[in-house]
């Protein structure tokens, strides 16, 4: 089974407007972390923001906050304000009690002026 | 400064040949990884050390062996390469390898078998 499904292949988005990139998981472990990872064209690997699932409130740094819903195991990134550099593959990442992240297959954003 | 670096960027080579990529870390992290990225994006860890200890060996074919000189560096060496290794290898350091501790990736290095 899928442990961290990203259902958004693609996604368009204005500039300035907002975005959610969705993210659902799959774990019976009480303990984890949710991680999302940006890949712009150039291909690396940017952390962005972090949320532990015993974290009461939702993870926020600067534009991105993560709408972190447990029971429905959702863990959806909102890009505020959208600027034209956001155009990029994000990767929603989960860890268990392994040192592993697994990762979703990913969502390529487009932000256009 | 550089965090966590990987060479060469880019490697092109024939099959049949032996290759190795080098990644360092200057974040003081105990633990490294191995990550291999597909021609789809997809993202999957291979290998993991915590000073210089193997912790995690994913299904790998045995042409891959990383090798941890001290716990900055954390070397992969790919024997008898094949077409389907071709991928982009990314690096990665955390601390202390527990559940909340972020991961920082390396640049990539993006391999093509010939």
């Amino acid at each position: 089974a899928q442990k961290i499904t990203q259902t958004q292949p693609g996604m368009f988005v204005q500039e300035k407007e907002a975005v959610t990139l969705d993210c659902t998981y799959d774990t019976s472990d009480p303990s984890y972390g949710l991680f999302w990872y940006k890949q712009p064209s150039s291909g690396e690997m940017i952390f962005l923001i972090y949320q532990g699932s015993y974290d009461q409130q939702n993870a926020t740094e600067g534009r991105y906050s993560l709408n972190f819903q447990k029971a429905r195991k959702s863990a959806n990134l909102v890009i505020s304000a959208s600027q034209l550099g956001d155009s990029a593959m994000y990767f929603c990442a989960m860890r268990e009690y392994t040192d592993k992240l697994i990762f979703g297959t990913g969502t390529r954003l487009q932000v256009f002026p | 400064d550089t965090a966590v670096s990987q060479t060469p960027k880019y490697l092109v080579t024939q099959m049949g040949n032996d290759k190795s990529i080098k990644c360092e870390q200057n974040l003081g992290h105990d633990t490294m990884y191995w990550y291999k990225q597909d021609s789809k994006k997809f993202l999957k860890i291979m290998f993991s050390y915590n000073n210089k200890e193997l912790i995690i060996n994913e299904t790998v074919p045995n042409r891959f062996s990383p090798k941890s000189p001290d716990k900055a560096h954390l070397n992969l060496h790919i024997n008898s390469l094949e077409l389907g290794d071709s991928a982009v290898y990314f690096c990665a350091s955390s601390q202390a390898g527990g559940l909340f501790e972020t991961q920082y990736f390396g640049p990539g290095t993006r391999l093509l078998v010939l």
